[in-house]
């Protein structure tokens, strides 16, 4: 069964601030998906992470994956209020359909 | 374009009733997947339909059912609530079965809250 653990669960920062999210999963993936979800809303997609040593970069947000280790990370640079919000990551580990089983998400609180 | 949407957006209802949740997908997507987000979770897979037909179906009882009509829209069935079945449930659809080499991701709708009384 695949398991996808994220950690830290809850992370408060000061605005201006760097600190990453990291996701570990345990089973051979290829496909890895970061998610934000603001407080009742659904889920945006913000990166989707395909291959070993993948990096994508938006705003003040990078991510990248490291499937060898499989682990993947979210970086956040100089934090702004805006970027508060619950973060996932999930990884689909079919190999017909798509399934995508999500960690436990990473609620993020930017402090002024 | 418009995006994944589901009706309703909210539900009440008591146990042992059943419900029935809609999901139209985004304008030439194939493929619907339904979740299930409890408070505080990450979502849960429950189905996923492709071409009408269902390719795959995540650990849940037996009273969850979902369906794929023609135009590609669907319905998740939940009969026997259940206090524990209280959630959000959300949609995605994407254009294709499985996401082999184009990175596409799925595309959620904003859900449904169900609250069992």
């Amino acid at each position: 069964e695949l398991k996808v653990e994220q950690n830290p669960l809850f992370l408060s920062m000061q605005e201006g601030k760097n600190y990453t999210i990291y996701c570990n999963y345990s089973t051979t993936s290829d496909r890895l998906y970061w998610y934000r979800q603001d407080p009742g809303k659904s889920l945006e997609s913000l990166f989707v992470l395909l291959s070993n040593g993948a990096v994508k970069q938006e705003g003040r947000l990078m991510a990248s994956l490291d499937t060898k280790a499989r682990l993947s990370t979210l970086h956040i640079t100089a934090a702004v209020h805006d970027l508060s919000a619950t973060y996932f990551c999930a990884v689909d580990g079919e190999t017909s359909g798509s399934r995508l089983t999500f960690g436990e998400g990473t609620q993020l609180t930017v402090n002024p | 374009d418009a995006g994944v949407t589901q009706s309703p957006t909210h539900l009440i209802k008591t146990r042992g009733q059943h419900v029935t949740l809609r999901c139209s997908p985004i304008s030439g997507h194939k493929s619907v997947s339904w979740y299930q987000q409890v408070l505080g979770q990450g979502p849960q897979f429950i189905f996923q339909y492709y071409e009408k037909e269902e390719r795959g179906r995540g650990n849940f009882p037996d009273r969850f059912s979902a369906r794929q009509f023609p135009n590609y829209s669907s319905e998740l069935n939940v009969n026997a609530l259940l206090l524990g079945d209280s959630a959000l449930y959300l949609c995605a659809s994407s254009t294709i079965l499985r996401d082999r080499v184009g990175g596409q991701p799925q595309h959620f709708g904003d859900g449904t809250r169900l609250s069992i009384l």
